[in-house]
């Protein structure tokens, strides 16, 4: 099983949609868990931290299930500006190790 | 702008030639970490320091790679006889041991080509 796996994507949805992305990994020792945004040949960027108890940022939830070693990411009412690869990263010992990322277009 | 800045942005080089790369972390972060990220797949992580103690290297990074962090400030990536398969976006990272999520902030990259 690899360490961290991404849904593969990609995702095409309309303006407004909500739209889901999973995440398992396979080291239970993980301690922190991340949603970064990248956008075409440009570097990631921090979105959101995913804390045990789940957390919301406008338009933006992030779960956790440690039981299940899973993490989510949910955008709602979906904007052509979240159009990006999205990357899941768990950290473990300081270091991070990603998943593929899964690519996000939002359509007009 | 006091984000993670990186130079060169993109360097072009022939086969068997070294590069250096810079990175210029958030100031007073005290860990800096190097990855590495090719098409289609999220980085992978190289080597990261606290401090100037590089506390950690990827079995990814061979012995044609070295890294330091001389001062515990910037950090420089060196890659000797450079082989095409090291053609990469080079992306450079740095986190503060204050913040207990060790949120690491990531800078634009240097792309490197290898001809």
């Amino acid at each position: 099983r690899k360490e961290v796996e991404q849904d593969p994507g990609p995702f095409n949805v309309p303006e407004g949609a909500t739209v889901a992305f999973n995440c398992t990994y396979s080291n239970s020792a993980s301690q922190s868990f991340f949603w970064y945004r990248q956008d075409c040949r440009k570097e990631p960027k921090l979105l959101m931290s995913v804390y045990s108890s789940g957390n919301e940022d406008g338009r933006f939830t992030a779960q956790l299930n440690r039981a299940s070693q899973y993490i989510s990411l949910l955008i709602r009412d979906s904007k052509l500006s979240d159009s990006a690869t999205y990357l899941c990263a768990i950290e473990g010992d300081y270091k991070l190790t990603f998943g593929k990322g899964t690519l996000l277009t939002v359509n007009p | 702008d006091t984000g993670v800045s990186q130079d060169p942005r993109h360097k072009i080089t022939k086969r068997g030639q070294n590069v250096t790369f810079r990175c210029d972390p958030i100031s007073e972060h005290n860990r800096l970490y190097w990855y590495r990220q090719t098409l289609g797949q999220g980085p992978e992580f190289l080597t990261y320091f606290q401090n100037e103690a590089q506390l950690e290297k990827s079995r990814l990074l061979s012995d044609r790679f070295s890294a330091e962090r001389p001062k515990g400030s910037f950090s420089t990536l060196e890659i000797q006889r450079t082989e095409q398969g090291d053609s990469a976006m080079y992306l450079c990272a740095s986190s503060t041991f204050a913040s207990s999520y060790n949120e690491q902030f990531f800078g634009p990259g240097t792309r490197l080509t290898v001809l």
